[in-house]
C-alpha cells in the first residue's frame, strides 16, 4: 500500500521547456517532503526539499510547490536541459522519531536536445 | 572523497550462502539507513539505526541484520541468501534530530543471487 505515489513512470521534455513532475501522498502526517535525483549506478542524490509549512521552495531552476489540502507535491525544472535526464523520486518523513525516507516509485525525465 | 560509501559494488553469489555488505560514513551523521530497491524500482527502507535504536521495517526478513561497530559504519549481513534477494541495496546517513534531514546515500550494491 503505497503511501507516496508518483503516478508517470516517465516523461519527455525538449530541452529549454518546463518539465513538471508530479507527486501525490497518503498520510497528512508527513512534515517534510523532499526530491531526490537518481542516475544510473550512483546512489540517490538530495535535490530540493519543503516543509510542511510552507507552499513552495525555489532553488536555481527547481521549484517544488507542495499543495497540502490536495497532498500533492510537484517538481517544476526551467529550462530544462539534458543533464536533468535521470529519475525523480519524491519522498517524504513523518514526524516520528526515526525520521525515516518513505519514497514513491519514481519517474524517469528524458530531456531531448 | 565519498561521503558513504559501501562495498563492495557488485556481488554474484549462489543460493544459501552468507553474505556482508559493507558501509561507511564520514559525514559525522548519527543515524544510518539501509534501502532496498526492487525490480520494480522501489526504494524501500529495511532499517534505520542509530546509538539510540533498530528500527526495523516489519517485511523484513530476519535473515537480514545491520552490525554496527561504531557510529561511522552499519553492516548488513544476510543468512541463507534466497533468489528473491536479488536487488541493488543502499546505504545511507542522516543527522537526526534536525528537520532537514535528508539522507545521503552510497552508489549501491547490485546483489544478484543465483
Amino acid at each position: 500500500d503505497q503511501q507516496v505515489k508518483q503516478n508517470s513512470p516517465s516523461l519527455s521534455v525538449q530541452e529549454g521547456r518546463i518539465s513538471i513532475l508530479n507527486c501525490d501522498y497518503t498520510n497528512s502526517m508527513f512534515d517534510y517532503f523532499l526530491w531526490y535525483k537518481k542516475y544510473p549506478a550512483e546512489g540517490p542524490t538530495f535535490l530540493i526539499s519543503i516543509s510542511s509549512i510552507k507552499d513552495k521552495n525555489e532553488d536555481g531552476r527547481f521549484t517544488v510547490f507542495l499543495n497540502k489540502s490536495a497532498k500533492h507535491l510537484s517538481l517544476h525544472i526551467v529550462p530544462s536541459q539534458p543533464g536533468d535526464s535521470a529519475v525523480y523520486f519524491c519522498a517524504v518523513i513523518s514526524s516520528g522519531s526515526a525520521r525515516q525516507l518513505t519514497f514513491g516509485s519514481g519517474t524517469q525525465l528524458t530531456v531531448l536536445p | 572523497d565519498t561521503a558513504v560509501s559501501q562495498t563492495p559494488k557488485y556481488l554474484v553469489t549462489q543460493m544459501g550462502n552468507d553474505k556482508s555488505i559493507k558501509c561507511e560514513q564520514n559525514l559525522g551523521h548519527d543515524t544510518m539507513y539501509w534501502y532496498k530497491q526492487d525490480s520494480k524500482k522501489f526504494l524501500k527502507i529495511m532499517f534505520s539505526y542509530n546509538n539510540k535504536e533498530l528500527i526495523i521495517n516489519e517485511t523484513v526478513p530476519n535473515r537480514f541484520s545491520p552490525k554496527s561497530p561504531d557510529k561511522a559504519h552499519l553492516n548488513l549481513h544476510i543468512n541463507s541468501l534466497e533468489l528473491g534477494d536479488s536487488a541493488v541495496y543502499f546505504c545511507a546517513s542522516s543527522q537526526a534530530g534536525t528537520l532537514n534531514t535528508e539522507a545521503f546515500f552510497g552508489q549501491g550494491t547490485r546483489l544478484t543471487v543465483v
